[in-house]
């Protein structure tokens, strides 16, 4: 099975802080995302990332950055958290090439509570 | 433009109902792929099926039943007998060959009471 785990459940960070999302998946997956889900909004992209040091703006990339060193890897920052951040991070591995639907596998979630 | 519109919001059954989840998708692209995923109270998104734009045959798994139909662009879900169990929401997905990620619905809340 494939597993993609995302090192945070629940966090609560202050205005300001530096925050690190991390996520690890195992099956040697190309892509990996960061989406970002609110009620009534679904889910949204964030940024994605086809190979190691490689990334792509999704819809929503503004007050985020991502960084990808290790093709199991995929790190979601936010230099400086703001309450509207608040919210739950899905982090996701799908294999290569994009396109050819493969399945997107997901993490359990991260829920972020900026105060 | 790529969109998938899931016009339930919210729906409540009683146990051992069948229920319809409803998705329809907008898109220009002739090879393209449509998911449904659970996501329970825990949060992680289960994957449910996938089907590609060329295969319209209709797929039936235990309970769980997706009928697709190119000609209204939809691709409706439907659950037998519901059981609590199935208390989740549920996403639909469209993947196209123009992008590189879903573009999800914005989910249906299915809420089975005993």
């Amino acid at each position: 099975d494939v597993k993609v785990t995302q090192s945070s459940r629940y966090l609560v960070k202050r205005t300001g802080e530096k925050v690190f999302l991390e996520c690890v998946q195992d099956m040697d997956h190309e892509n990996m995302f960061w989406y970002r889900q609110d009620p009534g909004l679904g889910l949204r992209l964030i940024y994605f990332s086809y190979d190691v040091k490689m990334k792509e703006k999704g819809d929503i990339p503004e007050g985020y950055s991502v960084s990808r060193e290790k093709k199991e890897r995929f790190s979601l920052i936010l230099e400086s958290a703001s309450t509207n951040q608040t919210s739950m991070y899905l982090c996701a591995s799908s294999l290569l090439p994009t396109g050819s639907g493969n399945t997107i596998y997901f993490g359990e979630g991260s829920w972020l509570t900026v105060v | 433009a790529q969109k998938v519109t899931q016009a339930q919001t919210e729906i409540s059954v009683v146990e051992k109902e069948d229920v319809t989840l409803d998705c329809v998708y907008e898109t220009r692209d002739t090879t393209y792929y449509l998911f449904w995923y659970k996501q329970p109270p825990s949060g992680e998104l289960v994957f449910l099926i996938r089907r590609n734009s060329f295969d319209e045959q209709n797929e039936i798994s235990g309970r769980y039943s997706w009928n697709f139909q190119k000609s209204t662009s939809s691709f409706n879900f439907t659950i037998t007998a519901s059981q609590v169990v199935d208390s989740a929401v549920y996403f639909c997905a469209l993947y196209g060959g123009s992008q590189g990620n879903l573009i999800f619905g914005k989910g249906t809340k299915l809420s089975v009471k005993p």
